[in-house]
């Protein structure tokens, strides 16, 4: 079975732009959960999804924001980017929400913010 | 609210020694808690899980960790290092309740093994 994948797996925006990650999970998996992963911060929260709905959300501004696909794809979008926004930015599925459920990670998109 | 604390930032250990790396968590609701590792330039695996069943919990490549409630403790360990087990590990908090399924951090230790 494949693992999760994302795209693309590294980006160079300018300060201002927006953009766009794709996560592709596991297939059967349900629930999509995001994650900003910085060496000052360490690995944040941003959001999770069931069914195309937003079930929780970190502590993050309104610039970041996502989606989730009738087939379980999930997209994040950050607006007007900051040089703050350069992170390693994860994506991890499990087959459904809630607690006791393992997540499994894809290998990131690696953001870099000029 | 759910936080975790990882005791030691970095740990150093000769190949064939013990491994402990230790992690504190804080929960409201009885957490389901995880080891992850993260490889140099790899995505994050996971070690082991505890969702309240048995609370010595065996993972893969031969790490362990125990779960302690009254100490608030999900201690890793392994018997023998190996080269290879050189990378950051994370203990994580799962908390449920209106967290749902929203995994907490601990800020990581990195994990030497000297031959």
């Amino acid at each position: 079975k494949a693992g999760v994948t994302q795209t693309p797996r590294y980006l160079i925006k300018t300060r201002g732009q927006q953009v766009t990650l794709s996560c592709s999970p596991i297939s059967g998996h349900r629930s999509v959960s995001w994650y900003q992963q910085t060496p000052g911060q360490g690995l944040q929260f941003l959001f999770e999804y069931f069914s195309e709905t937003q079930r929780n959300k970190g502590n993050f501004p309104g610039r970041f924001s996502g989606r989730q696909f009738s087939n379980s794809r999930s997209e994040m979008n950050v607006s007007t980017l900051e040089l703050g926004d350069s992170a390693l930015y994860l994506c991890a599925s499990s087959f459904t929400a809630g607690t006791g459920n393992e997540q499994f990670f894809g290998p990131g998109t690696r953001l870099t913010v000029l | 609210a759910q936080s975790v604390t990882q005791l030691d930032s970095h740990v150093s250990v000769s190949e064939g020694t013990p491994v402990l790396l230790r992690c504190n968590y804080s929960s409201s609701y009885s957490p389901s808690l995880f080891w992850y590792v993260q490889h140099p330039n790899k995505g994050l695996q996971l070690l082991l899980k505890y969702t309240s069943a048995a609370t010595l919990v065996k993972g893969i490549n031969g790490f362990e960790a125990e779960f302690k409630k009254s100490e608030t403790s999900f201690h890793l360990t392994k018997p023998s290092a190996h080269m290879s087990d050189a990378a950051e590990y994370f203990c994580v908090v799962q908390a449920g309740g209106t967290s749902y399924g929203k995994l907490t951090f601990g800020q990581g230790t990195i994990l030497t093994v000297h031959p």
